[in-house]
């Protein structure tokens, strides 16, 4: 059975990059089987998708919003067995719950997620 | 693309049954048979409770179930029990090669 746990810095200062990172046990981030997702969830708000990466190293992100689209970046390492975000310029807009998660290529639903870790942005 | 919309909250004594609604477009819901939803309970990660519109995941109460007619999925809870309480989401399959969450609903067990 899949596990993912995210790390990463809890704080960001505004205009700087984010950077998480999900490391991923009892399967690989090379398995044609899943798509390797971040989702968000501000404080007391919905849920947002981020983004995949697949097991061929192609990622896609939302067309739907061009100001999260263009600062987002999600690569992954193989050897090490994880996958990582990186979201640029942030504001206190991306102040959020981050989690990471598996989603079934065939049936596209969010599967396996991780225990989400929170990000403040902040001076 | 706009959030699929949700109520904000619904309610239901223990035993009873309650139903959310889960309402978008043809470009999502209404075009595609890959609606699923998920529970949280409050400090938690999302849990998958139905896939593909209708199916139960190994593990998950068949009290659960989901439907779709047109643009509006909806998720039933069947003999509601205390530990039901939590928001639920829905999320879709959004052209092209998107997706899209609701925007939670609140489920009470009074």
């Amino acid at each position: 059975q899949v596990q993912l746990q995210e790390s990463g810095p809890g704080l960001v200062k505004p205009s700087e990059t984010l950077s998480l990172t999900c490391i991923v046990s009892g399967g690989s981030v090379s398995s044609a089987s899943y798509y390797w997702t971040w989702i968000r969830q501000p404080p007391g708000k919905g849920l947002e998708w981020i983004g995949y990466i697949y097991y061929t190293g192609g990622t896609n992100y939302p067309s739907y919003t061009a100001s999260l689209k263009s600062r987002v970046t999600i690569v992954r390492d193989t050897s090490k067995n994880h996958f990582s975000l990186k979201l640029s310029s942030v504001t206190a807009a991306d102040t959020a719950v981050y989690y990471c998660a598996t989603m079934g290529q065939e049936r596209l639903s969010f599967d396996i997620w991780g225990q989400g870790t929170m990000v403040t942005v902040s001076s | 693309q706009s959030a699929l919309t949700q109520p904000p909250s619904a309610s239901g004594s223990p035993g009873q049954s309650v139903t959310i609604s889960c309402t978008g477009t043809s470009s999502d819901v209404g075009g595609y048979e890959y609606v699923s939803w998920y529970q949280q309970h409050p400090g938690k990660a999302p849990k998958l409770m139905i896939y593909e519109v209708s199916k139960r995941p190994s593990g998950v109460p068949d009290r659960f179930s989901g439907s779709k007619s047109g643009n509006t999925a909806s998720l039933t809870v069947s003999g509601l029990q205390a530990e039901d309480e939590a928001d639920y989401y829905c999320s879709s399959y959004a052209a092209i090669n998107n997706y899209v969450f609701g925007t939670g609903t609140k489920v009470t067990v009074l």
